[in-house]
């Protein structure tokens, strides 16, 4: 079955760049559905940061617009995010999860199992 | 931007009690652009109903989604101990580009 898998660095410098990686098994990325990202701070709810379709069209969260990059490796079979002038509210749990491939309908049905990034010095 | 309110804010029940969580949204949403997420501690989000009222894949039938408009309800008809999550629940806003995704804020469900 798809399975998702994220990793990254745990700990990023104030104004650094954060990079995370989502490996996608059980399917090619390139039959995969649309993918989104979110983020969860501690403690807090769950924040949709945006969403890459297989042929690479991205679409962000407009408070995060600025900063976020996505993309995918089909070599790599995964996709990519990078959160640019990090700050200590971006601390938080990130996850990928992929977009439910029934038409007309809405939910993210596999979520990867996230990976806790904080932002510190 | 569609904001999702979800009352109350705790819910404390016993096993065997119906379960009633409430989303209100902000304006109407598409009833089939509506899920709810289960999540336990220390675990990612699981997807529980997904177009307002399809249960997910392993879902057990005491989980219905319902509603449509601004209100939209799931209910879990009969609770048991592992049902002790918070629920959130998603709508994606398609009238503006790009359609966005919103998460509103949870109830936090305990089984006592």
């Amino acid at each position: 079955q798809v399975q998702l898998q994220e990793s990254g660095p745990g700990l990023v410098k104030p104004s650094g760049t954060l990079s995370l990686t989502c490996a996608v098994s059980g399917v090619s990325i390139s039959d995969i559905n649309w993918c989104s990202w979110v983020r969860q701070p501690p403690g807090k709810g769950l924040e949709w940061i945006g969403e890459i379709h297989p042929r690479g069209t991205t679409k962000y969260n407009p408070p995060l617009k600025s900063r976020v990059t996505m993309s995918l490796d089909t070599s790599k079979n995964h996709f990519s995010l990078e959160l640019s002038s990090v700050n200590a509210a971006d601390t938080a749990v990130y996850y990928c999860a992929r977009h439910v491939a029934v038409p007309t309908t809405r939910g993210f049905d596999v979520w990867g199992q996230g990976t806790m990034v904080t932002v510190s010095s | 931007e569609i904001v999702l309110t979800q009352s109350p804010g705790t819910l404390s029940l016993s096993p065997g009690e119906r379960a009633t969580l409430s989303c209100r949204a902000s304006q109407s949403v598409r009833s089939t652009y509506l899920a709810w997420y289960q999540q336990r501690p220390g675990q990612a989000p699981r997807l529980v109903i997904y177009g307002g009222s399809s249960r997910a894949t392993g879902i057990p039938d005491r989980f219905s989604g319902s509603g449509s408009g601004t209100d939209f309800t799931l209910t879990i008809s009969r609770l048991e101990p592992e049902d002790s999550a918070v629920y959130y629940c998603q709508c994606q806003q398609y009238d503006i580009s790009p359609a966005l995704y919103t998460f509103g804020p949870g109830t936090k469900v305990d089984i006592k």
